[in-house]
């Protein structure tokens, strides 16, 4: 069994500042763990993923993560957070091939002036 | 490649009516995903394909619910008679074989259940 909880279903930081989005899993077996972003009335576009090779892993728009299994944590960070990126933000965690996501409830990101 | 493409957009029914919505994954893409997704929660998984063998159901996927994939290329949804709690987001989503598979999603298909 796999689970995703997502602390913080809303986010809030002024431009510029950093952004900490939270991500535990739980999983049986090595996760392959996903970050997804969503903008309103949209799909969902993939920001980065981890693997089993390198535990910090670099995404699109800044953003990146780094998975950490003693922790059990896969927490998304952006230095600098910009006007563009308010969105709502979800982790997922799968198995590997051919296997389902199972996601969390999201964060929603507000990014203020 | 043009991504994962979803028809409609969006489809606002009447209760007891029956929709479809189609799926068009990536091409040559052998995986297809379908998920569901309500108001303020993340997606749920509803079936998968691969190629046009449908190999996993989730239990959500109740009896009036029926997914096909004939060729092997693009996929349909059916709800048969709606009822209000089907009104949610349909995520469509792809991907190839590979050991490090990655689920590239479409627009989705908001329905409106009235």
């Amino acid at each position: 069994a796999q689970s995703v909880t997502q602390l913080g279903s809303h986010v809030s930081v002024s431009e510029g500042a950093l952004v900490l989005l939270r991500c535990n899993y739980s999983s049986s077996v090595p996760p392959y763990l996903f970050w997804y972003v969503q903008y309103p009335n949209q799909g969902l576009q993939l920001l980065l993923k981890y693997t089993s090779a390198a535990t910090l892993v670099k995404g699109i728009n800044g953003f990146e993560a780094e998975f950490k299994k003693s922790e059990t944590s896969f927490h998304l960070t952006k230095p600098s957070a910009h006007m563009s990126d308010a969105a709502e933000y979800f982790c997922a965690v799968n198995t590997g091939t051919a296997s389902k996501l199972t996601f969390g409830t999201g964060t929603r990101l507000q990014v203020t002036l | 490649d043009t991504g994962v493409s979803q028809d409609p957009r969006h489809k606002i029914t009447k209760r007891g009516q029956n929709v479809t919505f189609r799926c068009d994954p990536i091409s040559e893409h052998n995986r297809l995903y379908w998920y569901r997704q309500t108001l303020g929660q993340g997606p749920e998984f509803l079936t998968y394909f691969q190629n046009e063998a449908q190999l996993e159901k989730s239990r959500l996927l109740s009896d009036r619910f029926s997914a096909e994939r004939p060729k092997g290329s693009f996929s349909t949804l059916e709800i048969q008679r709606t009822e209000q709690g089907d009104s949610a987001m349909y995520l469509c989503a792809s991907s190839d074989l590979g050991i490090e598979e990655t689920q590239y999603f479409g627009p989705g298909t908001r329905l409106l259940v009235l």
